[in-house]
């Protein structure tokens, strides 16, 4: 099945600065990729995402870059603030249907 | 509109206990999922349903029971709890019947401890 590797474990980056979290995935047919953010007592929720026929997609301070070639897909994250303390994972399809996660990545900003 | 909703919100059980997490979906969608996270680990799929009548098994069904009761309620049961099973628990839904990815829709979670 489908393997996705997740970079950093942690991250903490001061307000106003960008974060960057890494996955890999080990599925060449892989096509969506998605990431998810966790505020804490909290059920993830869908930030982003990108079909495998675009290499880099935004929503305002955020973007999701996808490398098929290396298999690896990014979520970029600038002018951070405070409220984007969270926990965020990727994801990439099992066999079409269901997700396989990432295993998280803490970002901490502080003021 | 409460989304997907999960009962209970906390639950302790002892070794060999038996309880049933419920789920239930007010947005009409086919697909529903129980999942797991462990500290360090991510979200693990345990089992879920493309669509009402069908269940399927994920990535860690052992221990584990489901039921599609109708298209709003996937419940998880736990005929004898183990401590391994002590975990946090979340339900979501997806809109399509699977074959196509697409956004999933967690609930708030149950955290189960099992002493």
């Amino acid at each position: 099945g489908e393997n996705v590797e997740q970079h950093p474990s942690t991250l903490s980056v001061q307000e106003g600065d960008s974060a960057v979290i890494k996955c890999t995935y080990s599925d060449s047919a892989s096509n969506y990729f998605p990431w998810y953010k966790q505020e804490l007592g909290k059920g993830p929720q869908l930030i982003i995402d990108i079909r495998s026929n675009v290499g880099e997609k935004k929503d305002q301070r955020i973007a999701v870059t996808l490398n098929k070639t290396a298999k690896h897909f990014s979520l970029h994250i600038t002018e951070t603030q405070p409220e984007d303390s969270a926990v965020y994972f990727c994801a990439a399809p099992i066999s079409g249907y269901a997700l396989n996660f990432g295993k998280g990545t803490s970002l901490l900003v502080t003021p | 509109n409460a989304g997907v909703t999960q009962t209970p919100k906390f639950q302790v059980l002892k070794t060999g206990q038996s309880m049933t997490l419920q789920c239930a979906q007010d947005m009409n969608h086919n697909s529903m999922y129980w999942y797991r996270q462990d500290p360090g680990m991510g979200l693990r799929l345990i089992y879920y349903s493309a669509s009402e009548g069908t269940t399927d098994k994920g990535e860690v069904p052992n221990g584990y029971n489901v039921s599609r009761l109708n298209k709003r309620e996937f419940s998880l049961r736990l005929e004898s709890a183990a401590p391994s099973q002590t975990s946090v628990y979340f339900c979501a839904v997806v809109p399509g019947s699977g074959g196509i990815p697409d956004t999933q829709y967690f609930g708030p979670g149950t955290r189960l401890t099992v002493l």
